[in-house]
C-alpha cells in the first residue's frame, strides 16, 4: 500500500516568485492537512482539507493557499515568496483522524534565495 | 491557547537503558494526543495515538500514557537500541481541531 508522496521533495525559488507543492494521499484517505517545520518556529499546521473542501486554517498570511481535488490530491501554493517561508513542508493523510491518527509524506524542501 | 512543551530537548543514553520522554500541554481540552519520530531530514512516523477518554497505548517496546487532568503525557522506551535515535515529537489535538506540535526531545543512543 503506498504512502503519502509529496512532490517534488527538494526545490529552489527566488524571492518573489511563487510555488505549488504537490501531496497524493494514501488511497481512501480523504483528509489532507498542511505543515511548515523550520528550526526557529518548529511545525505549524497550515491549513485542512476534507472531500475539496478546507476544513481548518491555521494563522498564516494569505499568500499560503491550498486546493484538494476530487481524487483527494492536494497542492499548496504560496505566493510572493519570502527567504522565511524556507522549511521543510510536511502533508498528513487521514483516513478517520481522530482514531487512526496521521500518516505523513517524506516532505518537500523548499529553499527561497 | 494550547502550548505543548517536551523535556529535555536533548537526551543520550547508552542502549540497553529503558527512557522516560517527557510531553506536556497546558490545555486539558484536548481530542488526542499522538507520538512521533523524526530521521533526519525525513518526513514523521506516527507511533502511538492515545484518545483523550485512555491512559496508555502501548506498541512493542513502546508505552504511552496521558494524564489530561495535569496536561501531561510520557513516552516509554524500553531496552534501548541505536536505531531509536531520532527526534521524537508529540502533538495534541486541541479544541479547534488542530494539532499542535512539542519542539521534540533529540535522542542519541550510544552503542
Amino acid at each position: 500500500k503506498a504512502g503519502v508522496t509529496q512532490t517534488p521533495r527538494y526545490l529552489i525559488k527566488t524571492r518573489g516568485q511563487q510555488v505549488t507543492l504537490s501531496c497524493s494521499p494514501i488511497s481512501g484517505h480523504r483528509s489532507v492537512s498542511w505543515y511548515q517545520q523550520t528550526p526557529g518556529q518548529g511545525l505549524q499546521f497550515l491549513f485542512e482539507y476534507f472531500s475539496e473542501t478546507q476544513r481548518n486554517k491555521g494563522n498564516f498570511p494569505g499568500r499560503f493557499s491550498g486546493r484538494q481535488f476530487s481524487n483527494s490530491r492536494s497542492e499548496m501554493n504560496v505566493s510572493t515568496l519570502e527567504l522565511g517561508d524556507s522549511a521543510l513542508y510536511l502533508c498528513a493523510s487521514s483516513l478517520e483522524a481522530d482514531v487512526r491518527g496521521y500518516t505523513f509524506g517524506s516532505g518537500t524542501r523548499l529553499t527561497v534565495v | 491557547k494550547q502550548e505543548v512543551t517536551q523535556i529535555p530537548a536533548a537526551l543520550s543514553v547508552p542502549e540497553g537503558e529503558n527512557l522516560v520522554l517527557n510531553c506536556s500541554f497546558t490545555d486539558s481540552a484536548i481530542y488526542n494526543l499522538q507520538w512521533f519520530r523524526q530521521d533526519p531530514g525525513k518526513g514523521l512516523t506516527s507511533l502511538l495515538l492515545i484518545q483523550s477518554s485512555q491512559r496508555e497505548q502501548t506498541s512493542g517496546r513502546l508505552n504511552a500514557s496521558l494524564d489530561k487532568s495535569s496536561g501531561r503525557s510520557t513516552l516509554y522506551i524500553a531496552a534501548s537500541q541505536p536505531g531509536d535515535s531520532a527526534t521524537y515529537l508529540c502533538a495534541v489535538k486541541d479544541s479547534n481541531y488542530q494539532l499542535i506540535w512539542g519542539a521534540g526531545t533529540k535522542l542519541i543512543i550510544k552503542p
